[in-house]
């Protein structure tokens, strides 16, 4: 069976430029989870969806930051305008119920120049 | 949040026995306790999860004590490919939802 899937696994970008992180989560779970990390702060939840609806973005850092999920089967992060802090890797989970097990992508390494 | 206290490094030889504990003194009586095991360049990948006593499956064992306050991951006979970050985490399970916080982890380093 296909794990969760991300894209780009790498990307590079200037700082200013909008930046789009995509991810597919598995099939039949209905809880999606997005988490960045970096060596100073580990690793971080920014939002969760359940039935692709945001239920907790508490984590997500500033309004540079937006999360949607227009159907059960895609969800996207977006940073706009991206800054050089913003330089982590982003990873997104899935689950077959809010209080199930997470099963993670293999993350975007994103480098904001 | 529950917060979780584990060891920052463990070293340990192929074929030994590993044990690494975490502390949540704090634990709430719906929290669950989990563990993640993260390589390089990957996400962390889900080991086991208990609630008490003992749990295993064919990766792992957990052991819980009565109070709950701490837990131990046992991995038998550890191989080189089992180098990697482990994460003890605790679910606020009040809320149907769990929010993971993650901390630093253990880094494990098997020596052949």
């Amino acid at each position: 069976d296909a794990g969760v899937i991300q894209s780009p696994r790498h990307e590079v970008t200037e700082m200013g430029q909008e930046v789009t992180l995509r991810c597919k989560p598995i099939s039949g779970h209905n809880s999606l989870f997005w988490y960045r990390q970096t060596m100073m702060r580990g690793l971080e939840l920014l939002i969760y969806f359940n039935n692709n609806v945001p239920i907790d973005d508490s984590g997500m850092p500033e309004d540079r930051f937006s999360a949607k999920m227009p159907n059960a089967s895609f969800s996207t992060l977006k940073i706009q305008p991206s800054e050089p802090r913003d330089s982590a890797v982003y990873f997104c989970a899935s689950s077959s119920d809010s209080d199930q097990p997470q099963h993670f992508g293999d993350g975007t390494r994103l480098s904001i120049l | 949040l529950a917060k979780t206290t584990q060891p920052i490094s463990m070293d340990s030889y192929e074929g030994q026995e590993v044990n690494i504990t975490c502390s949540h003194n704090n634990i709430a009586t719906n929290d669950y306790i989990t563990w993640y095991q993260q390589f390089p360049s990957q996400g962390p990948r889900f080991i086991i999860q208990g609630y008490k006593t003992k749990v295993k499956n064919e990766v792992a064992s957990l052991f819980i004590p009565a109070d709950r306050k701490s837990s131990t991951l046992s991995l038998p006979r550890v191989s080189l490919s089992d180098t990697a970050v482990y994460y003890c985490l605790v679910g606020n399970g009040n809320t149907g939802f769990q929010k993971l916080v993650f901390g630093t982890g253990t880094r494990l380093l098997v020596s052949p």
